[in-house]
């Protein structure tokens, strides 16, 4: 299986919601990733996960809680978002972080386009 | 910032015609990566390329990378209705970070 799944493909939600995005892969990936990407720009880094403990967070707003149940789970969970959030949030996964070689490559899920009212 | 930045940020051809994008980065790198988006979808990885390497070919596809110039190319060739989608490259900065070039919109002509 060398599939990244992406749960819901849509969201809309209010500013005073609570919703949470999934992604879910099964190729024995240990890095997952959280990207976002606006319309017509290339995906920004979220948040990095290693081994399921954080590694990287890219200074992002409070608002956005990454978590990472077990390795083959990485949650987004959202809260009070703002309008300037809707976006396409993607997720990803790999062997590992980086090593001597450098980055290996990514594999990515469809995403979920997340509108915030 | 973006570490990639890739020309022409749009590119219109007809089918069967062969498609260059470029990429140039700012720092050193151990290997530099394609990748497609189709409208709207996620990114499928396309070829990578290591820094001691100066060209690798993947089906219809030839990337060249001149780390003297910091500078990468991809070559489609023959051209399909199917590859219009946005090329990104991506190169790492710091020290687990994958950073993606502005990327190219390409439109293939039936």
């Amino acid at each position: 299986d060398t599939e990244v799944t992406q749960t819901p493909k849509h969201l809309v939600m209010g500013m005073t919601n609570k919703k949470s995005l999934k992604c879910e892969q099964h190729m024995g990936h240990r890095a997952m990733y959280w990207y976002k990407q606006k319309a017509k720009k290339p995906p920004e880094l979220m948040f990095v996960y290693s081994y399921e403990k954080l590694s990287i967070n890219e200074s992002v707003p409070s608002r956005f809680s990454p978590e990472c149940p077990n390795s083959s789970l990485l949650n987004l969970h959202l809260h009070a978002l703002q309008p300037e959030d809707s976006a396409l949030y993607l997720c990803a996964s790999s062997h590992g972080l980086a090593g001597l070689a450098g980055m290996s490559e990514q594999f990515f899920g469809p995403g979920t386009r997340l509108t915030v009212l | 910032s973006q570490q990639g930045e890739e020309d022409p940020q749009a590119l219109s051809i007809q089918e069967g015609e062969n498609a260059t994008m470029n990429c140039s980065y700012k720092t050193s790198i151990n290997n530099l990566q394609w990748y497609r988006q189709n409208s709207g979808r996620g990114l499928v990885h396309l070829i990578l390329i290591r820094s001691n390497e100066r060209e690798k070919h993947s089906g219809r596809l030839r990337v060249t990378l001149d780390t003297s110039k910091k500078s990468s190319s991809l070559l489609i060739t023959a051209s399909r209705a199917a590859d219009t989608a946005s090329y990104f490259c991506a190169t790492r900065q710091g020290a687990q970070k994958l950073v993606f070039g502005q990327g190219t919109r390409l439109t293939i002509n039936p």
